[in-house]
């Protein structure tokens, strides 16, 4: 079985500091992770992906994520946040043995506030 | 870029009433998603195919229906729709490598947000 946490519903930072959105996950086998992001009224877009090459994945927009195993997390970050970054973002994970009936287990969302 | 449509970016429909979400996709994908996304829950598989003529049955399927007639359309049914009904529903499509793996990257529609009253 394979679950996901994202820690915090809500994340508030100042235009121009470190992002980080945690999220720790479970899984029975070497699990697929994904970060993806909702902008307000748009449908979800894939920011990175991790599946089992470098634990440091980069994604678009700036962001990146590491995987470490030890401590079943993958945690979101951006050196410098930008007021576009305002969104919901959703941490996935996949190891194609349950979770969802696709295989895919989506995180509950952190809802990122950018104070300017 | 791939590019999923979904009819409707609002719809407020009756109780009891028969409701049709309508999904397309334009980049030949084999797999087409329904979600349901409300706050607090995150997105809930409702159902899924994986090729033409083909569902299967996602997480919550109650209440819902779907149909796959054509490779780049797939339509979401409330049979009789309920007020729990009352959410934002997204449509989803990737491509499918081979058979082994069926997670590969999902393209999102805009949303639907279904209010019954």
């Amino acid at each position: 079985a394979q679950s996901v946490t994202q820690l915090d519903s809500h994340v508030s930072v100042s235009e121009g500091t470190p992002v980080l959105l945690r999220c720790n996950y479970s899984s029975s086998y070497s699990p697929s992770l994904f970060w993806y992001v909702q902008h307000p009224n748009k449908g979800l877009q894939l920011l990175l992906k991790y599946t089992s090459a470098a634990t440091l994945v980069k994604g678009i927009n700036g962001f990146e994520a590491e995987f470490k195993k030890s401590e079943t997390s993958f945690h979101l970050t951006k050196p410098s946040a930008h007021m576009s970054d305002a969104a919901e973002y959703f941490c996935v994970v996949s190891d194609q043995s349950g979770g969802g009936a696709d295989g895919l287990t989506f995180g509950k969302g952190t809802h990122l506030i950018i104070q300017p | 870029d791939v590019k999923v449509t979904q009819s409707s970016r609002y719809l407020v429909k009756r109780t009891g009433e028969k409701v049709f979400l309508e999904c397309v996709q334009d980049m030949d994908h084999e797999n087409m998603f329904w979600y349901r996304q409300d706050p607090g829950l995150g997105l809930r598989l409702i159902y899924f195919s994986y090729d033409v003529k083909m569902k299967e049955k996602g997480d919550i399927p109650e209440g819902y229906s779907v149909s796959r007639e054509k490779k780049e359309r797939f339509s979401l049914i409330l049979e009789s729709a309920s007020t729990n009904q009352t959410s934002m529903y997204l449509c989803a499509s990737s491509f499918r490598k081979d058979i082994f793996t069926r997670n590969e990257k999902l393209f999102f529609g805009s949303g639907t947000q279904l209010s019954v009253l």
